[in-house]
């Protein structure tokens, strides 16, 4: 079972609203990833957490703000964005960080944002 | 640098034939780790294979298969009896290790779009 699943699948939000993107997963995985994905063009990491610790910020804007609450969830708090960040928000997990093919990624569905 | 290319942004078989996609990375790394991922229309990012530097022998998964060349940095998949279902943007990734510390994180190539077609 390699299901990683996201909530919302679509989301539009004016500059001014606060919103959250949820990723969930339940194959014990213990490393999670933010990416944004723009149409046509491969996904740019934003967010790594290891062991619900933050390990990689991508110099991602204040304006996204990760949580790792547990093992199996990641959050993604949005505030005051921009319309250039209107993309695909893609959650993926790994077994492990820094441990070779452990490191493989398995990743969501996607949320669909737009802002407006 | 460390990059990776796919040099065909667009490619289109018939359905029951043999496609190949070429991807090429660059590192001064001596082991490292390679991936096919696709993303369907419907977006959902999917592992197709994985290969080893180490591991001499191409990764096969089903109708998938990859002509690892590690001495020409090499890394390309061979879908045989294409399905409509293939239809897809296929991204190679490479396991790029980020500083002296034991980070890494996936280098992408810009992706090829696979129409099969009926």
């Amino acid at each position: 079972d390699t299901e990683v699943t996201q909530t919302p699948k679509h989301l539009v939000m004016g500059m001014t609203n606060k919103k959250s993107l949820k990723c969930e997963q339940h194959m014990g995985h213990r490393a999670m990833y933010w990416y944004k994905q723009k149409a046509k063009k491969p996904p740019e990491l934003m967010f790594v957490y290891s062991y619900e610790k933050l390990s990689i910020n991508e110099s991602v804007p204040s304006r996204f703000s990760p949580e790792c609450p547990n093992s199996s969830l990641l959050n993604l708090h949005l505030h005051a964005l921009q319309p250039e960040d209107s993309a695909l928000y893609l959650c993926a997990s790994s077994q492990e960080f820094r441990q070779g093919l452990q490191e493989t990624q398995y990743f969501g569905p996607g949320t669909r944002l737009l802002v407006l | 640098a460390q990059t990776v290319t796919q040099s065909q942004p667009e490619m289109s078989v018939q359905e029951a034939e043999t496609v190949t996609l070429s991807c090429t990375y660059d590192t001064s790394e001596n082991n490292y780790y390679l991936f096919w991922y696709k993303q369907p229309p419907s977006r959902q990012m999917i592992l197709v294979i994985r290969q080893e530097a180490y591991k001499q022998q191409n990764a096969t998964e089903n109708r998938f298969s990859v002509n690892f060349q590690k001495a020409a940095k090499s890394f390309s998949l061979k879908i045989s009896d294409s399905q409509l279902g293939d239809t897809a943007m296929y991204f190679c990734a490479f396991m790029k290790r980020l500083n002296a510390g034991n980070n890494r994180k996936l280098i992408w190539g810009l992706g090829t779009s696979l129409a099969v077609n009926p």
